[in-house]
């Protein structure tokens, strides 16, 4: 199975800063990586899908990209919305697997 | 609009079964899998398997073999599971989550609720 390795576990940041949470793939995925916000009680919502691909309706704020074997989801502005719990999923083979998840709190 | 209703909250005991729905409206239901994915509480999330919504043929990840059945009501645009033999370690948030591209190839763009199951003597 493909590990998805995900850091950080957690992160705090302030409001207006920028944050980027990373997977790193146990082997090749090409571009079939993407990137979903959860919030507390919640299903999860798709934010970035091809690594790179900002999905309808999610701001400009949100950005995904790749380098090698690392994917990673960078949030500008950071605002109190954006608080959750971040995931990576890899759809490249199955079995799919996902990261552990970060969990972004606002200072 | 696009949507993914599942059945209520579940409280079994073990070695009972339980059957989840997933219901979806606003698209033409045979044209996208139906993919289900499992979340224990405060963890992450694990892929449980997919089924053809068009051949009815579900796939399951090594972990979900046995016990777990898919299944589909397509004249009535539900997917449903079932688990039978139900163990302590089968409580969780179980999701459906639509894959947004016809060939199955995409990233899951629409989710179900979630329906909690619990197992507990």
């Amino acid at each position: 199975d493909i590990q998805m390795t995900q850091s950080p576990s957690s992160m705090s940041a302030s409001l207006g800063d920028t944050v980027t949470i990373t997977c790193l793939a146990s082997q090749d995925i090409g571009n079939y990586l993407s990137w979903y916000q959860q919030k507390p009680g919640k299903s999860p919502k798709l934010m970035i899908y091809g690594a790179t691909n900002l999905e309808d309706g999610v701001p400009s704020r949100f950005s995904g990209s790749r380098s090698g074997s690392d994917y990673s989801l960078t949030i500008n502005s950071l605002g109190y919305d954006d608080e959750g719990i971040y995931h990576c999923h890899q759809y490249y083979e199955y079995p799919d697997t996902f990261g552990a998840g970060t969990k972004l709190e606002l200072k | 609009q696009i949507q993914l209703v599942q059945s209520g909250p579940e409280l079994k005991k073990p070695g009972e079964s339980v059957k989840i729905s997933c219901k979806a409206s606003g698209y033409t239901f045979t044209d996208y899998a139906m993919h289900w994915v499992k979340q224990v509480p405060g963890k992450g999330l694990k892929w449980m398997g997919w089924i053809n919504t068009y051949t009815g043929k579900p796939t399951y990840a090594d972990d979900f073999k046995g016990r777990f059945v898919f299944s589909l009501e397509a004249s009535a645009s539900t997917a449903n599971l079932q688990i039978s033999n139900l163990k302590n370690e089968d409580t969780a948030n179980v999701f459906c989550a639509r894959n947004g591209r016809k060939t199955n190839s995409g990233a899951f763009d629409f989710w179900g609720p979630g329906t909690m199951v619990t197992v507990s003597s």
